[in-house]
């Protein structure tokens, strides 16, 4: 079953904050989250696991709630560049290496 | 140059005509696998391997298959496609060995249409 994924679309100007969600109906071992940009494959921004180890790019937050197998990514002051369609996805079991995305989040910044 | 390469990147097709997308990666990873993306429905996965000769199903794995007899290799073998296959598929792979600790690279996709 596919993660959740809130909200579906959202627009900001340049220098607003942003947070998309990913809920999950089922419990969690890790959270991954991709942004693609039009026309382009996926390209990674951070991995989340149970038990608070994180792994990513240093200007990208989020947050794992294990207990509610709910993440959260935060994008702070945003710029042009992040445009494009966030995904989310989660693997259920360690070892299990089975990665189910959610439905995505288009994210539009304008000037 | 590290990449994931996928060939052929556009194809146009008929129902049932037996066709492969190969797969391709120079970074020495055990971990590979296959999504296609449709309009509303994100990225599923369709099959996934491990190592060589190692590979479990994903979400979507009907209308499928798949081998990994070399490390760098992973072909996506549709036998008779069908028009609910025309998507938009991308191949990735990860350095993981076990659990998906790592980010995954993702080639530039194929774009499938069976006709």
């Amino acid at each position: 079953q596919q993660p959740v994924q809130s909200p579906q679309a959202v627009i900001l100007r340049e220098g607003e904050d942003a947070v998309i969600n990913c809920s999950s109906s089922k419990a969690l071992y890790s959270v991954h989250w991709y942004r693609q940009k039009h026309g382009e494959a996926p390209v990674f921004l951070m991995i989340l696991l149970k038990g608070g180890e994180q792994k990513g790019h240093e200007k990208i937050s989020a947050s794992f709630n294990e207990k509610k197998q709910q993440s959260s990514l935060y994008l702070t002051a945003s710029q042009l560049s992040y445009s494009g369609t966030y995904f989310c996805g989660t693997e259920k079991n360690f070892g299990n290496e089975k990665l189910t995305f959610g439905t995505g989040t288009r994210l539009t910044i304008i000037p | 140059e590290a990449q994931v390469t996928q060939n052929p990147r556009y194809l146009i097709t008929v129902t049932g005509k037996k066709l492969t997308v190969t797969c391709s990666q120079n970074m020495n990873h055990e971990y590979m696998s296959w999504y296609r993306q449709d309009p509303g429905l994100g990225l599923r996965q369709i099959y996934y391997s491990m190592n060589v000769e190692v590979t479990d199903k994903g979400d979507v794995p009907e209308g499928y298959k798949v081998s990994r007899k070399e490390k760098r290799n992973f072909p996506l073998i549709l036998e008779s496609p069908s028009p609910n296959q025309t998507s938009l598929y991308f191949c990735a792979s990860s350095p993981t060995t076990a659990g998906l600790y790592n980010e995954q690279f993702f080639g530039p996709g194929t774009r499938l249409t069976v006709l």
